[in-house]
């Protein structure tokens, strides 16, 4: 069982419209959660950081951690053709680091 | 405030010669990692640094990847041999502490042929 899954997409939507990025994760135990923005040929770059429940807002990102149900999502409001990238939602579980296979996004103008 | 530095950008080698790669990580940050990234995958860490002390580096294939950070602060990473299936993006990134947010340098894509 992978430490933390993500849908590969591609997932597609028209521009303004709100793109949904999902990710689960296997040990119960985890404290910290990140996203992560990755173009094509570029190295990641950090979108958000979350540590407790509930939503946490920036700009027009909201991250969302359920750790009942071991699972944490990004929203991006008004979706902009400048976001089609990689997102990629990174785990902290004791010491250790482990980044899902990231779910490919593409806005349509 | 400066980013992550690493080099080279971009390396091309044979099989079973040798490759090394460097990484300065943001000031006053403590803590280093090595990833591998290979084409559609996450990163995979390779190896984790706390100042100059390794924390894991249990991904790390030791008979032929090796790793240091001396003085706590830049880091060179050595492949030798590299081998066919070591093509990938090597990202060097840094945290203030474990359990913080990772900042990447832009990283160094090698081809080996």
């Amino acid at each position: 069982q992978k430490e933390v899954e993500q849908n590969s997409g591609p997932l597609s939507v028209p521009e303004g419209a709100i793109a949904s990025l999902n990710c689960t994760y296997s040990d119960r135990g985890s404290q910290s959660f990140f996203w992560y923005r990755q173009y094509s040929g570029k190295s990641p770059e950090l979108i958000m950081s979350i540590y407790s429940n509930g939503d946490k807002e920036d700009g027009r990102f909201t991250a969302q951690l359920n750790k009942a149900s071991q699972y944490v999502s990004l929203l991006i409001r008004d979706s902009q053709p400048s976001d089609s990238a990689t997102y990629l939602c990174a785990v902290m579980s004791g010491n250790q680091f482990y980044f899902g296979t990231g779910t490919s996004l593409t806005v349509i103008p | 405030e400066a980013g992550v530095a690493q080099s080279p950008r971009y390396k091309i080698i044979e099989k079973r010669q040798s490759v090394a790669f460097w990484c300065n990580p943001i000031s006053g940050h403590a803590t280093l990692y090595w990833y591998q990234q290979i084409l559609g995958q996450g990163p995979k860490l390779l190896i984790q640094f706390q100042n100059n002390g390794v924390v894991d580096d249990s991904q790390l294939p030791k008979d032929r990847f090796s790793a240091e950070r001396l003085k706590g602060v830049d880091s060179t990473l050595k492949i030798q041999p590299a081998k066919l299936e070591d093509s990938a993006v090597y990202l060097c990134a840094s945290s203030l502490d474990p359990g913080h947010e990772q900042y990447f340098g832009p990283g160094t894509r090698l081809t080996v042929t």
